[in-house]
């Protein structure tokens, strides 16, 4: 199993600005796992990061938008750049262990944008 | 692509009814099969997963069985609890070497009333 910290666990932001949202794995991973979840709506992968190289954006995400660090094999960061009320979501990170075996989640962040 | 689909939401029960969420999936091979429960507020949780055909996963008093026959992998409660109030999330992963995001349905709201 995997322990995740994610912080913080909720903010507020003032549009046009930027939240960087932290995710701290208890062992090594090679992939982890961004997802957004807008109210009421089931998870949207935005990125999957490997540790040393750039991340691999889904369909209709960014980097300059959702820029991400993913400097060793246990953390990572996504920052959610230029805010707008459209951005307020639950954001996610998300790990797997070997083969067959399930995702474990962060406790998520809850962004609202005013 | 692998995809799942589980039946819409909200559902509403009273306390002591029977629960089911239908899922079933598309996929190629044999993935593996999850549900995960999201409760208000936080990440998600493992509620119980199924790796291969006639496996059924169990926990809390839910189970699900794998179907390869159906593909499916319904979830059941024989008596629900106000406690179970959550958002519940079908999930499969191909037999993979754990780098890739699992695929999600789109969730069922569940709400107990006394």
């Amino acid at each position: 199993s995997a322990v995740i910290s994610q912080k913080p666990s909720r903010d507020i932001c003032q549009r046009g600005t930027s939240l960087t949202i932290q995710c701290q794995v208890d062992s090594q991973v090679t992939m982890m796992f961004w997802y957004r979840q807008q109210p009421g709506q089931s998870l949207t992968l935005i990125a999957t990061a490997n540790q040393g190289s750039e991340a691999t954006y889904e369909s209709g995400f960014v980097i300059d938008k959702f820029p991400i660090s993913r400097p060793n094999l246990t953390f990572s960061t996504l920052t959610v750049s230029n805010l707008s009320p459209e951005d307020s979501s639950i954001y996610l990170c998300s790990v797997r262990g070997t083969a067959n075996t399930e995702a474990f989640f962060g406790q998520g962040t809850r962004l609202t944008v005013v | 692509g692998n995809s799942v689909t589980q039946m819409e939401g909200p559902v509403t029960l009273s306390e002591e009814a029977f629960l089911t969420i239908n899922c079933t999936y598309t996929a190629t091979g044999y993935p593996s099969l999850f549900w995960y429960v999201q409760y208000p507020g936080e990440g998600l949780q493992l509620l119980l997963k199924a790796t291969k055909a006639d496996d059924k996963g169990s926990n809390k008093g839910f189970e699900a069985t794998y179907r390869k026959e159906t593909t499916s992998f319904h979830l059941e409660k024989g008596s629900v609890q106000v406690s179970d109030s959550a958002v519940y999330f079908c999930a499969l992963s191909d037999r993979d070497s754990g780098n890739t995001p699992l695929v999600f349905g789109k969730g069922t709201r569940l709400s107990v009333i006394a």
